[in-house]
């Protein structure tokens, strides 16, 4: 069973188009995460939500959207693509807020804006 | 800000030695220092945990140091293989689990 997983894999779009990343975690893990992985390979910290309530929101533009329905889904929607937004996507969960709790992440899903 | 520096020149060694790799800051006292593993087109997988008041910690064929007078953390991996070639991140721990990763250092076995 995938513990984090992620949809879709791949996705290739326009400037100025909306997507979404889906983000389902089976861990029963109670904060979930996104990060950004760019070419030179830093991973950084977007945002974070507990039990469903945000609690990291880095400086990132208000065009991300990150949304938890519930504590096992945390979704990613970007509105007006640009092509600084090219990038590898990463979910990532872990068992609580607690400072060193391992994190788990996803397989990525790599954004590719033209 | 925080800064975390891993070499970015990947480190090629023969396979059966152990793999140094190096993990320095600047501007940051973690409470926590982790180091995980990618593999090209996976998520980082988590390797080992290392506390501030911790001088070092091992798990089988793998050893991390923390000095944080010096500000640096150093990855080992004796009797390294082939399936140990990958990119190693190291991350600093802070408020509310969050990390700063750093960039990465890819390690190359060869047999």
């Amino acid at each position: 069973d995938t513990a984090v997983s992620q949809t879709p894999k791949y996705l290739v779009t326009q400037m100025g188009n909306d997507k979404s990343i889906k983000c389902e975690q089976n861990l029963g893990h109670d904060t979930m995460y996104w990060y950004k992985q760019d070419s030179k390979k830093f991973l950084k910290i977007m945002f974070s939500y507990n039990n469903k309530e945000l609690i990291i929101n880095e400086t990132v533009p208000n065009r991300f959207s990150p949304k938890s329905p519930d504590k096992a889904h945390l979704n990613l929607h970007i509105n007006s693509l640009e092509l600084g937004d090219s990038a590898v996507y990463f979910c990532a969960s872990s068992q609580d807020l607690v400072v060193g709790h391992e994190q788990y992440f996803g397989p990525g899903t790599r954004l590719t804006v033209t | 800000s925080q800064k975390i520096e891993q070499n970015s020149e990947a480190l090629n060694i023969q396979e059966g030695k152990t793999a140094t790799l190096t993990c320095n800051y600047t501007n940051y006292s973690p409470a926590y220092l982790q180091w995980y593993r990618q593999d090209p087109g996976r998520g980082p997988v988590f390797l080992l945990l290392i506390r501030e008041n911790e001088k070092e910690k091992r798990k089988e064929r793998l050893k991390v140091t923390f000095d944080t007078t010096l500000k640096q953390s150093l990855f080992h991996i004796t009797a390294s293989q082939p399936a140990d070639s990958a990119t190693y991140l190291c991350a600093l721990g802070g408020d509310f689990n969050k990390f700063y990763f750093g960039s990465g250092t890819k390690l190359n076995v060869k047999p």
